[in-house]
Parts: C-alpha cells; structure tokens; sequence
C-alpha cells in the first residue's frame, strides 16, 4: 500500500483565498518531508519543506503543518493566484538511510477568477 | 538560479531498443537520482547516485537500467531493452547531500515513448 497519499485529487478556490491542501503518511519513521509544486508538462518544483522535529514552517505566501501524532501534513497557501494552479505532491523520506523520496498522488489546485 | 537540465526533452523509440536519457545536476551538487512518473501516476523512486555509485535502487531499477556518471557533469540512465511499459516521463533530480537532509530539486524531464 502507499505510505503517503492525498484526501482530495481536486481543489477548486477563488482568487485571493487562501489553499489548504492535505497529506496522510502512514510510515511514523519519516523524517523528512517535502511539497513539490508540478505544472503541466514540467517537473515537479521544490516549495517547501520540513523536517519531523518541527511542527510548523513558512516561506513565502506558504505554510506547511505538521502533525505526528495523526501522521498528517498539510500545505497553506495564502492569497492564492492562477500561477498557484497546478499539482502539488507531498513527498517523505523514510528515515533509516533512504535517499528516495516516496511521493503522494497529487492534488489537482484549480484557482477560479 | 542553477537548474537540472535534461535531454532530449522527447525520446520516441522501439520496443527492444536501447535509450539513454541525459542529465546535467546542477553543479554544486553531490547527490543524483531518476525517477519516473508514467501519465496520470506518482512520481516513482529509481536510483540515487553518489561518489560514482549507486547508493540506493527501488525495485522497479532491475537489470535493464543503469546509470552513469562519465563525466564531471552529466549523469545518464540507460534502459537496455525498452519496453512498452518503460513509456513515461524520467525526472533527473540532484542534491547538495542525501534526500534525508536536503530538498531533491528536478529537472524538466524526459517523456520517453516506446512504440
């Protein structure tokens, strides 16, 4: 079975609004963990990321939260604009010596006008 | 900003051919992996790369793949015999140091086709 995977395939939000896409992880040895932004056509593009010794991030206009206990993260974006449209991953590293990053399906972020 | 970059951008080949999809990590970098991501899929693990091996493989790098370092900037994955099932985009992504530390950043891809 997957180890990280997304609630939603499809999220529709107003321009301006603010994002929140989610991701379950099922592996509690991850320790690092990181959301790819991936436009059509192209590769996915590193956003932000977080490691397991933290609960909570920002960068710019984007917060990633996460939360152990359920094994849940989460990726806010705020003020959403059209080149915010695309699909983001979650992505973990499972700890124990693993270079590779095992990756969710992907929620679809459609920004509406 | 320092970019992965990959060629071609599109490789159409046939069934039983060899195919080599090329990567040049950005520069600074120690760490080199492959992925793939077939049409409407998560992106898959292949292999990372590091001091001129491989450090780790997912199962679906069997004997058919290899990787290549043969220079102090390109890195490759070769696929000896293509086959239909091989079509699909192959990500090359590059680190300062292991996955576990540090973000994997990746480059624009290469679909392959195999027909």
């Amino acid at each position: 079975g997957e180890s990280v995977g997304l609630h939603l395939p499809t999220l529709s939000v107003q321009e301006g609004d603010n994002s929140i896409i989610n991701c379950a992880y099922s592996n509690s040895a991850s320790d690092y963990f990181i959301w790819y932004k991936q436009e059509s056509g192209k590769g996915p593009q590193f956003i932000i990321d977080i490691r397991s010794n933290m609960d909570k991030r920002q960068g710019q206009r984007v917060t990633v939260l996460l939360n152990k206990t359920v094994k849940h993260l989460s990726l806010q974006i705020a003020a959403t604009q059209p080149g915010d449209s695309a699909v983001y991953f979650c992505a973990e590293n499972m700890g124990g010596g693993a270079d590779g990053l095992t990756f969710g399906k992907g929620t679809h972020l459609i920004i509406q006008p | 900003e320092p970019e992965v970059t990959q060629t071609p951008s599109h490789q159409v080949t046939q069934m039983g051919q060899e195919v080599i999809l090329r990567c040049v990590p950005i520069s600074n970098h120690l760490y080199f992996y492959w992925y793939r991501q077939i049409l409407g899929q998560k992106v898959e693990f292949l292999v990372s790369f590091y001091n001129n091996e491989i450090s780790e493989k997912s199962e679906i790098f069997d004997d058919q793949f290899s990787v290549e370092r043969p220079d102090g900037s390109n890195f490759t994955l070769k696929i000896r015999s293509t086959k239909l099932e091989d079509s699909a985009m192959y990500f090359c992504a590059s680190s300062p140091s292991s996955g576990r530390a540090l973000a994997q950043y990746f480059g624009p891809g290469t679909r392959l086709t195999v027909t």
